[in-house]
Formats: structure tokens, sequence, C-alpha cells
């Protein structure tokens, strides 16, 4: 049973230039989180996917923005990039949709992240 | 607004001791609250969680935190600390409610640990 996978694991951007994260969630999950990890901080929830719509959204500028595709995997995208993006990108998945309610759960599971450089 | 304090940013204990890391929330609704553990370079691990009933729950690698609504605490605690402990520990809190969706962190408490 695979986990929650991210791609790429590295990444090196210059200011200005746009960025695209990728998440593919744990098997049977329907929901993804993004967060932003700085250095020596907690992350930073930056929005939630469900049904291919962006469901919550933290306090994040407009440059980011994220899509979920028909197969639950997601993508975040992060237009205009500054020197203070560079971040780890964490992906979390979850089962918090309609149906059975013994099937919804808060918990989310993480994948290992994408590091994101931007000089 | 859901918050959540860490005290301590490093804790260092030797081999063998007890383990303690301190985590306070602030909720307004009852809190679902997540231990998530972090080794070097890699994403957070889920320790244990505490939704509802039992206020004392068990996680893995004999990880243990209690729930402490007077308190508005959920310490994690280990009798004994193994070399392999040592990464940063991360507490976040989230809400029962509808619409309740977004995991909120603290800064997170590294553990050093002294053979």
């Amino acid at each position: 049973d695979a986990g929650v996978t991210q791609s790429p694991t590295h990444l090196i951007k210059t200011r200005g230039q746009q960025v695209t994260l990728r998440c593919s969630p744990k098997s049977g999950h329907d929901t993804v989180s993004w967060y932003q990890q700085a250095l020596g901080q907690g992350p930073q929830f930056i929005f939630q996917y469900y049904e291919e719509e962006e469901r919550q959204r933290g306090n994040f500028p407009d440059r980011f923005s994220g899509h979920q595709f028909p197969n639950y995997s997601s993508e975040l995208n992060v237009n205009a990039l500054l020197l203070g993006d560079s971040a780890l990108y964490l992906c979390a998945s979850s089962l918090v949709g309609a149906g059975s309610r013994a099937g919804r759960s808060n918990i989310q599971y993480f994948g290992a992240g994408t590091r994101l450089s931007v000089l | 607004a859901q918050s959540v304090t860490q005290l301590g940013s490093h804790v260092s204990v030797s081999e063998g001791a007890l383990v303690l890391l301190r985590c306070n929330y602030s909720s307004s609704v009852p809190p679902y609250l997540f231990w998530y553990v972090q080794y070097p370079n890699q994403g957070l691990q889920l320790l244990l969680k505490y939704t509802t009933g039992a206020t004392l729950v068990k996680g893995i690698n004999g990880f243990e935190a209690e729930f402490k609504k007077s308190e508005t605490s959920f310490h994690l605690t280990k009798p004994s600390a193994h070399m392999s402990d040592a990464a940063e520990y991360f507490c976040a809190v989230t809400y029962s409610g509808a619409g309740s969706y977004q995991l909120t962190f603290g800064k997170g408490t590294k553990l050093s640990v002294i053979p």
C-alpha cells in the first residue's frame, strides 16, 4: 500500500519563476492538504482540496494556487517566486469526504516533502 | 482560532531517561490532538492521536500522551529514551466541528539523546 508520494524531492528556482509540485495521496484517501515548512518552524497550512475544489485556505497569497484531479492527486503552483518561498513543502492526505461516518477521519498522513530553494 | 505552544525548542535527555515533551493548545471547541515526529530530511510521521474517548493514548515506539482538558495540555512521554528517538517532534491541533480541515502545528521540539 503506497503512502503519500511527492515529486520532485528537490527543486532549485530563481526569483520570479514559477514552480509546480505534485502529490499522490495514500490509497483510499480523497482529500489533499498542502503545508509549507520554513527552516526551524512547524508546518503552516496552505490549503486543502476535496472533490477537485479548494475547501479551505490558510494565510497565503494568491501566488499560491492548487488543483486536484479526478484521481485525487494534486498540484501546488507558486508564481512569481520570492526568496522567502524557500521551504519544505509537505503534502498530506486524508479521508474526509461523504460516505460512512466510520470512514471519516481528521488524520492526515504526510509525504516526504519537496524541498524548494529559491535563489 | 486554534493555536499550539510547545515549551522548549530543544530538549536533551540521557539514553534510558524519561522523555517529556510539552504541548499546550488553545481551542474554543473540543480539539483533536496529534503528535508527529520528523527525522532529518524526511516528512512527518504520526506518533499518536487523541480524538474522543480515553484520555491516555498510546502510540508507536513506546510513546504515549495524556489529554488534560482542565490544563489544555497534551504532553508526550516515553519512559526510557533510545538513541533512535532523536528527532524533531511536533504537536498539532484541529477540531471536531464542521469545517475543521487544517492542522495547526507548534514550532516543534528537537529531542537529543545523549549516550
